[in-house]
C-alpha cells in the first residue's frame, strides 16, 4: 500500500483565484513528481524533484509552481488559477535508485477552473 | 525524445479470454519498464516493473516480458476477470533515471 497523499481530491474555484494542491508521502522517497493528465488523454510530467530544495520542470510548460521545503511534502501552487488549468494532477514518489524506483501515486486532484 | 505507444488503443474481452497487451519504445537506453492500472478517476497502481537486465516478471495472472533490444514490452492477462477492467499504462525509466515517459494506455473492459 503505497503512503502517498493529496488533498482536496476535488476542488472548483473560479478564474484568478490562487490555489495550492497539497501532496505529502510517508515512505522518504527522495524523488517526487506532479503530473498533469486531462480526461482520456496521456500523462505529462510538469515537475519533479530530486530532494529538498531541488525542483525542475518537466516535459509539459505549466504555470504552475512547486516548492521542496521537506522531503515528504511537495505542494503544485497555481498563482492565478484558468480555465485551462482544468485537468486531474496527479503527484508521485520514488527512491532514487536505479534498481528500486517503483513510483508510487496519490489518487489525484481534480481541478475545475470555471 | 523517448516516445511509448501502446496497441490497442481499446479492447474489450468477455471474461475468461487471455489477453496480451502491448507496449514500444523508441530509445532502447532504458533503466527499466513499469507497468501500471488506473481505475476511472483514480491515481495509479503500480503491477510490475522490470529492470532492463530482465526479460519478464510475473504476479498472480499477470505476465510482463520486456525485450529492450527491439524496444518492445507485453503484459499479458491470464484468465481475465470483470476486476480486472480498467486502463493498463506502460511507462520506461529513460537513462539517467530521471523520469518516466508514458504511453496512452490500453483501455480494458471484461464484460461477464
Amino acid at each position: 500500500e503505497a503512503d502517498i497523499y493529496q488533498t482536496p481530491r476535488y476542488l472548483v474555484i473560479g478564474t484568478g483565484k490562487k490555489i495550492t494542491l497539497e501532496c505529502s508521502q510517508t515512505m522518504g522517497h527522495d524523488k517526487m513528481y506532479w503530473y498533469q493528465q486531462d480526461p482520456g488523454m496521456e500523462l505529462h510530467l510538469i515537475h519533479y524533484s530530486y530532494g529538498v530544495n531541488s525542483t525542475e520542470k518537466g516535459d509539459l510548460s505549466s504555470e504552475s509552481t512547486v516548492s521542496r521545503i521537506r522531503t515528504e511534502h511537495f505542494p503544485l501552487t497555481l498563482e492565478s488559477a484558468r480555465p485551462s488549468h482544468t485537468s486531474q494532477y496527479l503527484c508521485a514518489s520514488s527512491k532514487d535508485s536505479p534498481t528500486r524506483n517503483t513510483i508510487y501515486f496519490g489518487e489525484g486532484s481534480w481541478l475545475t477552473v470555471v | 525524445k523517448q516516445e511509448v505507444t501502446q496497441i490497442p488503443a481499446a479492447l474489450s474481452v468477455p471474461e475468461g479470454e487471455n489477453l496480451v497487451l502491448n507496449c514500444s519504445f523508441t530509445d532502447s537506453a532504458i533503466y527499466n519498464l513499469q507497468w501500471f492500472r488506473q481505475d476511472p478517476g483514480k491515481g495509479l497502481t503500480s503491477l510490475l516493473l522490470i529492470q532492463s537486465s530482465q526479460r519478464e516478471q510475473t504476479s498472480g495472472r499477470l505476465n510482463a516480458s520486456l525485450d529492450k533490444s527491439s524496444g518492445r514490452s507485453t503484459l499479458y492477462i491470464a484468465a481475465s476477470q470483470p476486476g480486472d477492467s480498467a486502463t493498463y499504462l506502460c511507462a520506461v525509466l529513460n537513462s539517467g533515471y530521471s523520469t518516466l515517459t508514458f504511453g496512452k494506455g490500453t483501455m480494458l473492459l471484461v464484460s461477464p
